[in-house]
């Protein structure tokens, strides 16, 4: 069975500071990996998706993530964090050769950037 | 295209009402789900569709019934209320293949008292 960790519930950086969230998974396959964000009060928004294609994936507002086989991460960063950034992020994977795009998702990690 | 809604976006129900939320998307996508959103839980998988006419079950699936009639519907049934379905409830669509992105509605956050 699929699982997600991701470590840190909550991450507190400063505007203009290096943003790194920890996503771990477990699978049996190689997988697909996604990062979603959540800004309050509503649904979730695709970040970055990896499909196999390249181990470095670039997402929207500046985010990337680089899936590493031999550590089973799946780690997102961005090099400059903005207040807009603050939101819950998660990390889910959908195991290749499963049932097509059901996603199992970590716990999330709310982040929080100050001035 | 509106893409993933839901509704309704606010719902207090008694222990022991039911009720149905309601989700539909215009996407023609053939895979739809239903999560729950608890804090420090992450979401987890109630139900999914894989089509018309196809439902399995997914990690949380006990006090909730669903169906899935036609491609760009599928309602969320709570027979019975209880509070620990006190949740907010999300629903989700893609194409299903391996991969695909899911899609997800606004939310309906339900509290049972």
């Amino acid at each position: 069975a699929q699982s997600v960790t991701q470590l840190g519930s909550h991450v507190s950086v400063s505007e203009g500071a290096l943003v790194l969230l920890r996503c771990n998974y477990s699978s049996s396959v190689p997988p697909y990996l996604f990062w979603y964000v959540q800004y309050p009060n509503q649904g979730l928004q695709l970040l970055l998706k990896y499909t196999s294609a390249a181990t470095l994936v670039k997402g929207i507002n500046g985010f990337e993530a680089e899936f590493k086989k031999s550590e089973t991460s799946f780690h997102l960063t961005k090099p400059s964090a903005h207040m807009s950034d603050a939101a819950e992020y998660f990390c889910a994977v959908s195991e290749a050769g499963g049932t097509a795009s059901k996603l199992t998702f970590g716990t999330g990690t709310r982040l929080q950037v100050t001035l | 295209n509106a893409g993933v809604t839901q509704t309704p976006k606010f719902q207090v129900l008694k222990t022991g009402q039911s009720m149905t939320l309601q989700c539909a998307q215009d996407m023609n996508h053939e895979y739809m789900s239903w999560y729950r959103q608890d804090p420090g839980m992450g979401l987890r998988l109630i139900h999914y569709s894989v089509g018309a006419g196809i439902t399995d079950q997914g990690e949380v699936p006990n006090g909730y019934n669903v169906s899935r009639s036609t491609t760009e519907d599928f309602p969320l049934r709570l027979l019975s209320a209880a509070p620990s379905q006190t949740s907010v409830y999300f629903c989700a669509s893609s194409y299903s293949r391996q991969g695909g992105e899911q899609y997800f509605g606004p939310g309906t956050r339900l509290t049972v008292t």
